[in-house]
This record gives C-alpha cells, structure tokens and sequence, in this order.
C-alpha cells in the first residue's frame, strides 16, 4: 500500500508562477523526502525534511512538514519551463529499516 | 562517477522467459533497492540489500529473486516471466549517512 499520497495528482501552471504539491502520509516517520522525475528518466532527490523539522529550504524549493497532519507541502516559487516533472513525496518510517515509501506522485508542467 | 548505472535500458520477453537485469554503482554504498514502476501507482519496492552478502524482501517480492554477491553490484532476476511484470524497472543505492538513495536509469520490460 502507498504510504503517502499527492494532491494534485497533476498540475499546470505558467512559467514564473509558484507551485505548490501536498503529501499525505498515515504512519510516524524519521523523515520525509521530495524526489522529481522527468519523463523517461530515474528519480532526482531534491530535499530531506527530518521529523523535528517544520521548515526547509533549497534555493527555489520549500518545504514544510506537519507530523500532527500527517502531511508536508512541496512549493517551487518562480517556476520554470524545466520543473516540468512529476514530483513524488517519500517517506522514511520509524521502524521501517532504511527504505522509503513512496507516494503517487504529482505531474506539473510549466508554459511559457 | 558513473553513479548507478542499468543494464538493459529496454528488453521485451515472451510470457514463460527468464532475464536478469543488472545493477551496479561505484559509490560504494552498504544499501541497495529494486523497485518496479506503474503508471498512477508510484514507486513499489521489490527486493533490497543492506549489504554484501545479504537481501530481503520488499513490498512486492513475488515472482522475482535477487543476490548481491558483490557490494557494487545488485541483481534482480525474473525466473518465469509473466505480462503482469511489464513495468519499469528502477534500482536506487542509498547513502544512509545523508538519507538520500540515488537512482539508476531505469529499464524498461515489456512481457508479451
């Protein structure tokens, strides 16, 4: 079973626009990870939230982790034509034993 | 740094065929995953390997075998293939120092 779960499943916006994708998970966690995918190609790790953050940020990329929720949001600000991507959120579980659960993923595609 | 690297990048096979895809990474990390890829169903995990020497199984484990008798290398084996195994192939090495896994190109199987 999915452990977490995008919302939207896709998304299209203009170039410069932010974008934002949710992930939803059900079990306690060590941390949760954002990977993004361009067609065709393997997994890209972007960034790692541990769960005593809130808060993190990598140049364009946000993210923000809500264990009471359960969830964390992904917002890329001042999107380009090469985010175009899908975007899956993955989560560590406490106990899990250093694998990653992966979520369904979000497919946003940035117009000029 | 070649990173993690799979062979082949695309093979089709006749319902009953066995193959075994190859993996292999020159980062000399301990972990090591295969995970197959559906559409609309995320990233599913296989088989994995915390070491030499050692594998287990995954979310979705039957139908396949795995061995990891060398630490760069992970092998992911179909004995009677089945058209229900047509997906997309993804092996991930992990350096658990950092919480990150790195992934491989895929390879992409179709069972007709």
């Amino acid at each position: 079973s999915q452990q977490g779960e995008e919302d939207p499943q896709a998304l299209s916006i203009q170039e410069g626009e932010n974008a934002t994708m949710n992930c939803s998970y059900k079990t306690s966690i060590n941390n949760l990870q954002w990977y993004r995918q361009n067609s065709g190609r393997g997994l890209v790790h972007l960034i790692l939230i541990r769960s005593n953050e809130r808060e993190k940020h990598s140049g364009r990329l946000r993210v923000t982790l809500d264990t009471s929720k359960k969830s964390s949001s992904l917002l890329i600000t001042a999107s380009r034509a090469a985010d175009t991507a899908s975007y899956f959120c993955a989560t560590d579980r406490t106990g899990g034993g250093n694998k990653l659960t992966f979520g369904t993923g979000t497919q946003l595609k940035v117009e000029l | 740094n070649a990173g993690v690297t799979q062979t082949p990048k695309f093979r089709v096979l006749k319902t009953g065929q066995s193959m075994t895809l190859l993996c292999a990474q020159d980062m000399n990390h301990e972990y090591m995953y295969w995970y197959r890829q559906d559409p609309g169903m995320g990233l599913r995990l296989i088989h994995y390997s915390v070491g030499e020497g050692t594998t287990a199984k995954g979310e979705v484990p039957d139908g396949y075998n795995v061995s990891r008798l060398k630490k760069q290398n992970f092998l992911l084996g179909l004995e009677s293939a089945a058209p229900s195994q047509t997906s997309v192939y993804f092996c991930a090495s992990a350096d658990w120092s950092t919480d990150t896994q790195y992934f491989g190109p895929g390879t992409r199987l179709t069972v007709l």
